[in-house]
């Protein structure tokens, strides 16, 4: 997954703890994206920016926010950790949604909040 | 609230068999883009249609979008071993940069 590189890759939280996750893409592109996975149910979109210091809400937005200040680093904020936020975090980067422009993921950040 | 539906939710097959994926909505997508997931790993982009009717191939792999860009299939020919995986499809939302995924379909092929 050349370009996006998501940290930490794994970690482990206590119910009300605070963390960031970092995604960081070296393609100069505009639109960067955070979504989770949960077994059967695929992807679901968290927030997104289409640009530097823009952002978005998907379709699961409560609990996390999120910052874009540098245009390659696109930031997700849990502020109180809940045991429903384990899951696999993904974070993707592309230029724009347009045929033949290729959408990037990281490779993944598995959390766990016991 | 857009959703994308995709079937099946599982599929286990001989290697040399054929198969097709469906990915269906009542919104309409500006693009639609099909990925390949291995565990463990991020979601790798096997292609986008944007153009209603568009139908691409990707070697042994058949993508078509709907006329009315709000459903899109993918077949494979003879598929291998080599094709099992998750089978994730994704739709555009205009241009306002909305990337919203279908649940995947898990396929197994086994020699």
């Amino acid at each position: 997954n050349a370009g996006v590189t998501q940290t930490p890759k794994f970690r482990v939280l206590k119910t009300g703890q605070s963390m960031t996750l970092l995604c960081a893409q070296d393609m100069n592109h505009e639109y960067m994206y955070w979504y989770r996975q949960d077994p059967g149910m695929g992807l679901r979109l968290i927030h997104y920016s289409v640009g530097e210091g823009t952002t978005a809400k998907g379709e699961v937005p409560d609990g996390y926010n999120v910052s874009r200040l540098k245009k390659q680093n696109f930031l997700l904020g849990l502020e109180s950790a809940a045991p429903s936020q384990t899951s696999v975090y993904f974070c993707a980067s592309t230029q724009a949604l347009l045929s033949g422009n290729t959408i990037y993921f990281g490779e993944g950040s598995w959390l766990t909040v016991v | 609230t857009q959703l994308l539906e995709q079937s099946p939710q599982f599929l286990s097959i001989q290697e040399g068999e054929n198969l097709t994926v469906y990915c269906n909505s009542s919104s309409v997508f500006s693009s639609l883009q099909w990925y390949r997931q291995e565990p463990g790993e991020g979601p790798v982009l096997l292609v986008t249609v944007v153009t209603g009717g568009e139908v691409k191939k990707l070697k042994r792999l058949t993508f078509q979008f709907g006329d009315a860009r709000k459903d899109s299939s993918l077949h494979i020919t003879a598929a291998q071993p080599g094709d099992t995986g998750l089978y994730l499809c994704a739709g555009a939302v205009g241009s306002q940069g909305n990337l919203i995924f279908g649940k995947g379909t898990k396929l197994s092929v086994k020699p």
